[in-house]
């Protein structure tokens, strides 16, 4: 079965500084990765989407990587800014049926 | 721009009192889902169409029911909604279903119970 996990749950951070956010799974077998946005009341905001064959992906400020042999995940921010406040989550396609299994997210807060 | 549109964005009802959650897409997707997601949780799936093939997770309660008309349109009824059943309830689609097709979403509905 797999689970998700993010940790820290929350991080505080100061405005300006490259930051590294933790997405770990169980299961290496995955088909590709996908990480969110989400801001308070809000819905889900895709960011990046890393398929299995890669081991990186880079939009704007944002890199995500991906190592499957370890299960890990790793979302760097570079250059932070109160904007990106928000709670960032992980998902994985589960592999034998049509869903998405999802950590329970880290609540980043950039302080100006 | 082909997207995912979800309406209203908030809706408040009673308790008790049946609500139903509007899901359309301009993508021409095949699947669509409805996932709750619950303060400072992840999101759940609840259920998914397949064309018109309906799909019910296993621990989704009988008081959540799911509708699709048409390739486009999907809805979440609640029967009787309870306090414990606000949340924010997502809608997603993808082309395809399986692991390997991106799921696309919605802004969601947060629903309050009063």
């Amino acid at each position: 079965k797999q689970e998700v996990t993010q940790i820290p749950a929350a991080l505080s951070v100061p405005e300006g500084e490259n930051l590294v956010l933790n997405c770990s799974f169980t299961d290496s077998a995955i088909y590709n990765l996908q990480w969110f946005r989400q801001d308070p009341g809000k819905g889900l905001t895709s960011l990046l989407l890393i398929q299995s064959s890669q081991r990186e992906q880079t939009s704007g400020r944002l890199n995500a990587s991906l190592d499957k042999s370890s299960g890990r995940s790793t979302l760097y921010i570079a250059a932070s800014q109160p904007g990106d406040s928000a709670t960032y989550l992980c998902a994985v396609p589960y592999s034998s049926a049509s869903k998405i299994i999802f950590g329970s997210g880290t609540r980043l807060s950039i302080r100006p | 721009d082909a997207m995912v549109i979800q309406n209203p964005r908030y809706q408040v009802t009673q308790f008790g009192k049946p609500v139903t959650l509007s899901c359309s897409q301009t993508l021409n997707h095949n699947v669509m889902y409805w996932y709750q997601q619950k303060s400072s949780q992840a999101p759940k799936l609840l259920f998914h169409y397949y064309d018109k093939d309906f799909n019910n997770e296993a621990d989704t309660p009988d008081n959540f029911q799911s509708r699709r008309p048409n390739t486009s349109f999907c809805f979440l009824d609640i029967r009787s909604p309870g306090l414990g059943d606000a949340a924010m309830y997502l809608c997603a689609t993808s082309a395809s279903r399986g692991p390997s097709y991106e799921q696309y979403f919605g802004p969601g509905t947060r629903l309050t119970v009063t």
